[in-house]
This record gives C-alpha cells, sequence and structure tokens, in this order.
C-alpha cells in the first residue's frame, strides 16, 4: 500500500462546479500537507500549504486536514476552464522547505473544467 | 522572477548510456531536491543537498549520483540507461524558513530523459 493514496481521475465538470479533491494517507507522522497544479510538460506548482490539522482558505481555493481520519481534501469554487490541471497532493513529516524536508506525491488527479 | 532551471529540457539515450541533468536553483537558495516523475506516475523524491552536503536520500539507484556545487547548482548524473529510466526529473529549490525563507519547494519545469 502506498503511503499516499489519490484517484487518479480522470474528473470532468463544467465550468463553475465546486471540485472536491482528496487524498488519504497511512503515515501517522505526515504534519505538513501540500496541494500542487501541475500543467502539462510544467514543473509542481505550490497551490496550499497546511500545518496540522484544520483548513485554510485562499480565494477559491479551500484545503481541509483531518489527522484523526488520514485525509485531506482541496476544494476549488467557480471552477474555471484555467483549472483544468493535474493537482497533486503531497506531504512531509519534516520541516518543510528544511534540509529534511522532502515531500511524498500522491498520483495527482486529472481535472478537466469544461466551458 | 528568477526561477529554478533545468537543463537539458529534453534528452534521448541508448540503453546503457550515461546521462548528466543540471539544475540551478532560485538565487538565494540552498537547497535542491531531484524527483523522478515516470509516465502517469507522482514525482518520487531521489536526493536532496543542502548547503552542499547530501541532506537526505530516497529511492535513487545506486547507478545515479549527484552532487551540488559550490555555486549551488547540482547535477544528477544517471549510468548505465536503462529503458525504466525514460522519466521526466524535476528538480527543485527552497530556502529553508531558519533561514528567513518561505520554505516553500519551487519546481522547475523538468528534463524529460527518453532512454531508447
Amino acid at each position: 500500500q502506498k503511503e499516499v493514496e489519490q484517484d487518479p481521475g480522470p474528473l470532468s465538470v463544467p465550468e463553475g462546479a465546486i471540485v472536491s479533491l482528496n487524498c488519504t494517507y497511512s503515515n501517522s507522522a505526515f504534519q505538513y500537507f501540500m496541494w500542487y497544479r501541475q500543467y502539462s510538460r510544467k514543473g509542481p506548482e505550490l497551490l496550499m500549504y497546511t500545518y496540522s490539522s484544520g483548513n485554510k482558505e485562499d480565494g477559491r481555493f479551500t484545503a481541509q486536514v483531518d489527522k484523526s481520519s488520514k485525509y485531506i481534501s482541496l476544494f476549488i469554487r467557480d471552477s474555471q476552464p484555467s483549472d483544468s490541471a493535474t493537482y497533486l497532493c503531497a506531504m512531509s513529516a519534516h520541516v518543510y522547505g528544511g534540509s529534511q524536508g522532502n515531500l511524498i506525491f500522491g498520483k495527482g488527479t486529472k481535472l478537466s473544467v469544461k466551458p | 522572477a528568477a526561477g529554478v532551471i533545468q537543463s537539458p529540457r529534453h534528452l534521448i539515450k541508448e540503453k546503457r548510456e550515461t546521462a548528466t541533468l543540471k539544475c540551478y536553483p532560485i538565487p538565494r537558495h540552498d537547497t535542491v531536491y531531484w524527483y523522478q516523475q515516470g509516465p502517469g506516475q507522482d514525482p518520487q523524491f531521489l536526493i536532496s543537498f543542502y548547503e552542499k552536503m547530501q541532506s537526505d536520500k530516497g529511492s535513487i539507484p545506486d547507478r545515479f549520483s549527484a552532487q551540488q556545487f559550490s555555486d549551488y547548482h547540482s547535477e544528477l548524473n544517471m549510468s548505465s540507461l536503462e529503458l525504466g529510466d525514460s522519466a521526466l526529473y524535476f528538480c527543485a529549490s527552497s530556502f529553508p524558513i531558519a533561514g528567513g525563507g518561505t520554505g516553500e519547494l519551487f519546481f522547475g519545469e523538468g528534463s524529460r530523459l527518453t532512454v531508447l
């Protein structure tokens, strides 16, 4: 079993829909949780970063972490065609960006937002 | 703003050949990470360097080696290439929180290696 599980999709929604993306994990040592967006042939781009449990909102994006259930979510409100990309969850047990901060990624969910 | 620069962007090699990928981090970033992303796969952590010293090691094959130089750029050397090494190789850099940075990993656009 992989440490991080993520449904690869693809997920297709109409423009304006609310999108829900999820990951589950097995390593209780994970404390830092991130969502990356990756466009085709590009490197991952950080969208959201959360430490421990709780919610974080940034514009149309909301990240939720439930450590008791080992479950994280990303919600996208009023989805736009420009949101079409692969969304990767990532986690780390160590200080994010520190000398030991390597990330464990999920497989990524491919999202398509239709006009 | 300056980003992480990777070269070459595309590389085609034969089996058993060697390849070298280069990564130039964002100025002032002293930590470099290498990730391998196979077709339809998630990025897998290979190795990282902090202040020119190896700081962590992931699923990097023994055929691969890497180092970080005095100017903080890093090179990933791959020998005895196999078909399964065909992948997108990402480099990321960060400026640690302890040093006043955000700690965020900034990824380059990747080097696509194809082994024939």
